[in-house]
Order: structure tokens, then sequence, then C-alpha cells
């Protein structure tokens, strides 16, 4: 059966250091990935996307990048971290063959 | 701009009520939408629809969907202090992407 991990679960940081969050996906091959954050009263917004390795594809302009260096994992990174980071972060997967997407449990950022 | 809209924002009821979930989009390309329940950490999946007029169903809860009219509902009848989460509405497109509506929050009191 397929899972996928999250790490690390909680974060803090304080404003202007790098991040690097990191998801990995077990027991499927070629899924397509997302990162999604969460704010504060706000519904789920796309981040990045990405079909396969190497290719990925920035929803929304911000200081955050992607990175997909093997099949199954998935980075989400910053150089400097601003306040409006804070938020819950969501990896998620689809394979061809499913049209629902499944998500990672998730890791709080708590940027101060 | 592609979209989803869901309403109420929020929703309070008592325990025995029966809710309407709503959720409108406009979205090119639309594939398939779905209804997800969110209550600490992860969404959990609960419907995807695809047909227009094909009622889903899960024990208390049920859902349609409209493609002329753009929208679909989620039901949930009998509600319990245990449905209390916000409920997110998302629509595929053909591309794969998932774009989510700001969901509405559910709030049953016993």
């Amino acid at each position: 059966s397929q899972t996928i991990h999250q790490w690390p679960a909680t974060l803090v940081q304080p404003v202007g250091s790098p991040l690097s969050l990191e998801c990995t996906v077990e027991g499927t091959s070629n899924p397509n990935l997302y990162w999604y954050r969460q704010a504060a009263g706000r519904g789920l917004q796309l981040l990045f996307y990405s079909v396969g390795i190497g290719q990925i594809s920035s929803e929304v302009p911000q200081n955050l990048s992607a990175s997909r260096p093997q099949d199954r994992q998935f980075i989400l990174s910053s150089k400097k971290l601003l306040l409006s980071d804070s938020g819950f972060y969501l990896c998620a997967w689809s394979g061809e063959d499913y049209n629902e997407q499944f998500f990672g449990p998730g890791t709080r950022l708590t940027v101060l | 701009e592609d979209k989803v809209v869901q309403s109420p924002l929020s929703l309070v009821v008592h325990e025995g009520d029966t809710v309407t979930l709503n959720c409108s989009y406009e979205v090119t390309n639309f594939r398939s939408l779905l209804w997800y329940k969110q209550e600490k950490k992860a969404p959990t999946f609960l419907f995807m629809l695809t047909s227009s007029g094909i009622e889903k169903k899960s024990g208390r809860l049920s859902s349609i969907l409209d493609k002329k009219e753009l929208f679909s509902i989620l039901n949930i009848t009998a509600t319990q202090t245990g449905d209390s989460a916000i409920y997110l509405c998302a629509v595929f497109d053909n591309t794969d992407k998932l774009i989510f509506g700001t969901g509405t929050r559910l709030q049953v009191f016993p």
C-alpha cells in the first residue's frame, strides 16, 4: 500500500533563516506530487506541483522553491523565511489511475 | 482564473440538525470534484464526483454534482459533534491540478 511521509511535524524558525521540508512517498512509482499551504483561516493554496523528476511548476510567486531530486521525494525550501510563511504545509500525491489526492500528515511552521 | 467558492464560510448547529454545504466552481477543463473533511491535520477524503445527478452516499453524508450549473452540495443529516470540522471542496482539472475552496467550518454543539 502507498504511504506518504512528511517531516518535520512541527518547526519553529526565526525570520531570515532557511527552510527545508521533506516529503516522501512509498509504494508507488512516478507519482504526481504537490505542496500546499494552509494559512490560518484560509483554504488550501497550491504552491508547487511536479509530474516527474526535475519538473516543477510554481503556482504562486513567493520566496519558496521546490525540488524533486528523486521520483518519490519532494522538497520545499526557502533561503530566507518571512513571517508570512507561517502556516500548515501539506504534501500530497496522486497517481495516473487515480483522481484522488492523498495527503501527508503535514508540517506546522511558525516563523518568529 | 479558475476558482472554487464554498458557502457558508462558517456554520454552527445543534446535534441532530441537517446541514447543506455548497460548492460552486469556475474551472476550465473540469474533470472531477472532491469533498474532504479536515479535523486537526491533513484532510481526509469523502467523495469524488464526476457525473451530474448521481448521488454519492456514505452513512449520514451524501453529495451530488450539477455540471450544468457548476456546483455541488454536501449534505449531513442527523449531525453529531464528531462532524465538527472544516469541509473542503476541490476541483481537478485535466492537468492534474486540484483547486481548493476556502472551506466551510462546521461546528456541531450537543
